[in-house]
């Protein structure tokens, strides 16, 4: 299957500062990635869906100004936690489809824990 | 996206076949049916999916029921790596997936 490589994998940050995660398609381009969130001992929960070259659509609930995502080339997503608080610990998790499959590929997930 | 529903959890003796059920009785005409599973801290990965024909590849088979309300994902042999969380997910082909609850299968020896 196609690789989704996610990076870092795990980041540990202050209260109040920014993350970035980044979403890279290794051999295929994908015309959208999306972003998730997992909670211990809970399902994944789609937070965006993200074109190449347009504006993400967040899900209900999801602050876009919170969780800044930029979708600039066919091969890379990032997903920016802007002022990240405790309760912002999660399990992030990309997803991307190429414009030529019907299934779409998963990044290894990123393990981001606010202090 | 249509929602389905899977057992909470179940359990499968190594080297048996292990038979996920998931109904999907909402499920619409240009929805396929996917499978993925999660291993512990980390992303998903993705197994097979069908539209209505029954789909066979390394990993498992599908078998989805004529009227398309429910399926049934084989894996034929199990072993103590398959144990893992498997989604069952209605979705068309565009990418999104909706997650659901899954089925924790544990594999005993």
């Amino acid at each position: 299957g196609a690789v989704v490589s996610q990076h870092p994998s795990r980041v540990i940050c202050k209260s109040g500062t920014s993350v970035k995660i980044e979403c890279r398609s290794l051999d295929f381009q994908a015309t959208t990635m999306f972003w998730y969130r997992q909670f211990p001992k809970q399902s994944l929960m789609l937070m965006a869906t993200s074109n190449e070259g347009s504006k993400a659509t967040y899900e209900q609930g999801v602050e876009k100004d919170k969780f800044l995502i930029n979708h600039a080339s066919l091969t890379l997503s990032t997903l920016t936690v802007t002022s990240a608080h405790p309760e912002d610990s999660s399990f992030y998790i990309c997803s991307a489809i190429d414009r030529g499959n019907t299934e779409a590929f998963f990044g290894q997930g990123t393990r981001l824990t606010v202090v | 996206d249509a929602k389905t529903t899977q057992p909470t959890s179940m359990d499968c003796a190594e080297g048996r076949a292990a038979n996920l059920p998931c109904n999907h009785s909402t499920i619409s005409g240009n929805e396929y049916v996917y499978w993925y599973r999660q291993i512990h801290s980390q992303g998903p990965q993705y197994i097979i999916h069908g539209l209505k024909n029954n789909e066979t590849n390394e990993m498992a088979s599908l078998i989805i029921t004529e009227d398309r309300k429910s399926s049934t994902l084989i894996l034929p042999h199990a072993t103590l790596r398959d144990t893992a969380v498997y989604y069952c997910i209605a979705a068309d082909q565009g990418g999104k997936l909706i997650f659901g609850q899954g089925t924790e299968l544990s594999v005993k020896p």
